[in-house]
């Protein structure tokens, strides 16, 4: 158990659908990202928020949209999603925000599947 | 552009050792990570490295050669549940996290 908590496990939707992924960290940090693992690539950063305000968004396509609504909780709101979007989606939360150069505290991921 | 090098997968035995690489290509460096990743599990932290030489925790080591733009984990007395990819990791001089593919490391009995 790492302290972030990652819903659902497993998602598998269609192009038309709308979802939200939900992360919650249990740790008192200050700063939440998305990321995306896609097998054998690097993970490849969303979003990054600090103190519930987006400080990175790295050309990711409008069809993802991240919301922080609190320093604890993150979602990803997915919609008409394409097959290449099928990965593995990470939240992490760090201590201070990244130019801190802290460790990353990792959820298991929500696997999902675009139909 | 910046790039980490490692390999895709190992295969190692019960009880040895194995030396997992990292070479990269960076703008500037301010540290380097290793994460532990099981299968359907999160990724967590084993070790990080900024300073040249050896950082020894258990059975797990971290070495840097920042000047060869290398780092290597060293697994001793391995075990089954040692089985996992493991992630390289560097921060750039925007303290950027550039990311490995991951190495895969197979352990047989």
């Amino acid at each position: 158990e790492t302290g972030v908590t990652q819903t659902p496990r497993h998602l598998v939707m269609g192009m038309t659908n709308k979802k939200s992924l939900k992360c919650e960290q249990h740790l008192g940090h200050n700063a939440m990202y998305w990321y995306k693992q896609s097998a054998k690539k690097p993970l490849e950063l969303m979003f990054v928020y600090s103190l519930e305000e987006r400080v990175e968004n790295n050309s990711v396509p409008s069809r993802f949209s991240p919301e922080c609504p609190n320093s604890s909780h993150l979602f990803l709101h997915l919609h008409t999603l394409q097959p290449e979007d099928s990965a593995l989606y990470l939240c992490a939360s760090s201590l201070s925000g990244p130019g801190a150069g802290e460790k990353l505290f990792f959820g298991s991921g929500t696997q999902l599947s675009v139909l | 552009g910046q790039n980490i090098d490692q390999p895709t997968e190992m295969t190692a035995t019960e009880g040895a050792i194995v030396q997992i690489n990292c070479t990269y290509q960076t703008s500037g460096f301010n540290g380097l990570f290793w994460y532990q990743q099981h299968a359907g599990e999160a990724p967590t932290f084993l070790s990080y490295n900024v300073l040249d030489g050896l950082e020894e925790k258990g059975r797990f080591s971290s070495f840097l050669s920042r000047s060869k733009g290398y780092s290597y984990l060293l697994l001793k007395e391995l075990q089954m549940k040692d089985s996992a990819s493991y992630l390289c990791a560097v921060r750039d001089s925007n303290y950027q996290l550039i990311w490995g593919a991951g190495t895969k490391l197979i352990i047989k009995p």
